[in-house]
């Protein structure tokens, strides 16, 4: 079955420093690949998704990712933070179109001024 | 379009008790899915609903189960509730693509 796994559960970064957060996925077959925000007390926000093509996907709010099979990696950058992007981010995998998603613990994302 | 909703937004129930949790899907979806959210924690997958059977299923007791209604809402019920299952849960819906769509979800607290 697929998995994630997410290193670090907390990350702090500047203000306007880079934001890199790390994925790493199992999967049996070729993934389709996700990262979501939440922010306290609210839902999962879709930031960007890898199906298949392009393997450097554009998301939301400036951020993007890489799917690197070679290393069976997904991370999230944004060259530059912002104090907004405070909240926590979750990487997913997912094996089918029937959108059975698995995601990792996530990463605590910390921006300070 | 008012997204996906969930209600209630939070409840508190006691050892044992039996919990409803309902949810609406966005205009023009068709699938739901449920995820339980413990503290600290990422979403863990409980099920999914299709044309209102159970498409697929997470790693859940049979104390968890669920309905989806002809207009696509959908209901998960939890019976005889252990702390334990103090948690955030989450719906959310789709149409036949990968893009999932999260409601706020409910908090759960059982005493």
């Amino acid at each position: 079955a697929q998995s994630v796994t997410q290193l670090g559960s907390h990350v702090s970064v500047s203000e306007g420093a880079l934001v890199l957060l790390r994925c790493n996925y199992s999967s049996s077959v070729p993934p389709y690949l996700f990262w979501y925000v939440q922010y306290p007390n609210q839902g999962l926000q879709l930031l960007l998704k890898y199906t298949t093509g392009a393997t450097l996907v554009k998301g939301i709010n400036g951020f993007e990712a890489e799917f690197k099979k070679s290393e069976t990696s997904f991370h999230l950058t944004k060259p530059s933070a912002h104090m907004s992007d405070a909240a926590e981010y979750f990487c997913a995998v997912s094996e089918s179109r029937n959108n059975d998603m698995r995601f990792g613990a996530g990463t605590r994302l910390t921006v300070k001024p | 379009d008012a997204g996906v909703t969930q209600s209630p937004t939070h409840l508190i129930k006691t050892r044992g008790q039996q919990v409803t949790l309902r949810c609406s899907p966005k205009s023009g979806h068709d699938t739901v899915s449920w995820y339980q959210q413990a503290l600290g924690q990422g979403p863990q997958f409980i099920f999914q609903y299709y044309e209102e059977e159970e498409r697929q299923r997470g790693n859940f007791p049979d104390r968890f189960s669920g309905h989806q209604f002809p207009n696509y809402s959908s209901e998960l019920n939890v019976n005889a509730l252990l702390l334990g299952d103090s948690a955030l849960y989450l719906c959310a819906s789709s149409y036949n693509v990968h893009e999932q769509y999260f409601g706020p979800g409910t908090r759960l607290t059982v005493t």
